[in-house]
Parts: structure tokens; C-alpha cells; sequence
């Protein structure tokens, strides 16, 4: 079993659409959780960091731990083309991240 | 607002050459780390470093890699004797803490030709 499962999409959508990308986690020590996002080519970019179960908003943003089912979610609300671009979801219990394949998301004008 | 800068943005080499790959992590920084992506996978740990030790390493962090922090700015990572399947993109990233949120720099393009 894989330590972090992610459905590598692509995931298409309206402008202006609830978009939800999810992960799942297999190892129980995982306390910390982020959220990525990360253009062409370029840098993972971080969006969303928590190490609760719950949820956490940030703007258009919200991230939702449950730890009991080993499963990490990220909406984005209002979606825009802006959007478009690979959504990592990252785990880790001490130093060492361990990334998803990523979700490929295009918000169409 | 600060960042985490790596240099070159994108190096061409021979299979066999050595290659030093730069970051400079954000200042108030204490851990740093290289992580890289094969075009088209999922990005990798390869390892951490805190207070001028490697902390923690992955298995492909074999005999070939290294890591210094040879002044108070810079963080290196060298790879002795590169080979084809190195290509990839080098990212550097650093974090106040352990388990604190990472940031990660623009990466390094490695092609091994």
C-alpha cells in the first residue's frame, strides 16, 4: 500500500465551481499536513499547512484533516482559471515529506 | 517576502560529471532539504540537514550525493558522478522548525546527457 494515495485526475471544471481534491494516508504517525500547489515547471507553492483534524479556511480555501479515516481534502471555492495547475498533498511525521502523484486541475473560462 | 532561490535554473551536463547544484534557503531558516521530481512523477525526499549534519536520507540519497553548508547562506547539493536517470528537477526547501510548513525554491533542471 502506498504511504500517500491521490487520483492524479486531470479534473475539469466551470469557472466558478466547488472544486475537491482529496489524499489518503495509510501511516497513523502522520501529523502534519499540507497542501501544495505547483505550476509548470516551477516550485511546489504552499497553500495549507494543519496538523489537526478539522477543518482550516484560508480565503477561497479550506483544508479538511480526518484522521480517523486517514483522509486529507482541499476545496476551492469560486474557482478560476487561475486554478489551473497540480494540487500536491503532503504528509509528514517528523522532517521527511512524503508527496502525493498530485491532482491535475483546469478551470475553464 | 521571502524565498528560497536556487541556482543554476537549468544545467546540461555529461553522464559521468560532477555537479553542484546551489540554493540559498530562506535566513531565519534552520532545517533545509533537497527533494527532486522525474518529469512526470511525484516529488521524492532525498534528504534533511540540521546544524551541519544530514538529519535524515533517503535511499536514493546513495554514495554519489552530498550536502554541505559550506558558509552561513548557501546550502549545496553535489552529485560526484552523474548519470542518465539523475535528470530531473532539484528542488531546495527550508522550515523554521521540523515539522513546520516547507518552502520550496523555483528547482534546478538537471539534464544528463
Amino acid at each position: 500500500q502506498k504511504e500517500v494515495e491521490q487520483d492524479p485526475g486531470p479534473l475539469s471544471v466551470p469557472e466558478g465551481a466547488i472544486v475537491s481534491l482529496n489524499c489518503t494516508y495509510s501511516n497513523s504517525a502522520f501529523q502534519y499536513f499540507m497542501w501544495y500547489r505547483q505550476y509548470s515547471r516551477k516550485g511546489p507553492e504552499l497553500l495549507m499547512y494543519t496538523y489537526s483534524s478539522g477543518n482550516k479556511e484560508d480565503g477561497r480555501f479550506t483544508a479538511q484533516v480526518d484522521k480517523s479515516s486517514k483522509y486529507i481534502s482541499l476545496f476551492i471555492r469560486d474557482s478560476q482559471p487561475s486554478d489551473s495547475a497540480t494540487y500536491l498533498c503532503a504528509i509528514t511525521s517528523f522532517q521527511k515529506l512524503v508527496f502525493g502523484t498530485g491532482t491535475r486541475l483546469l478551470v475553464s473560462p | 517576502e521571502p524565498e528560497v532561490t536556487q541556482t543554476p535554473s537549468h544545467q546540461v551536463t555529461q553522464m559521468g560529471q560532477e555537479v553542484i547544484l546551489r540554493c540559498v534557503p530562506i535566513s531565519n531558516h534552520l532545517y533545509f532539504y533537497w527533494y527532486r521530481q522525474i518529469l512526470g512523477q511525484k516529488v521524492e525526499f532525498l534528504v534533511s540537514f540540521y546544524n551541519n549534519e544530514i538529519s535524515e536520507k533517503s535511499e536514493i540519497f546513495d554514495d554519489q550525493f552530498s550536502v554541505e553548508r559550506p558558509d552561513g547562506s548557501n546550502f549545496t547539493l553535489k552529485i560526484r558522478s552523474t548519470k542518465l536517470e539523475d535528470s530531473a528537477m532539484y528542488f531546495c526547501a527550508s522550515s523554521e522548525m521540523p515539522s513546520g510548513e516547507l518552502f520550496f525554491g523555483e528547482g534546478s533542471r538537471l539534464t544528463v546527457l
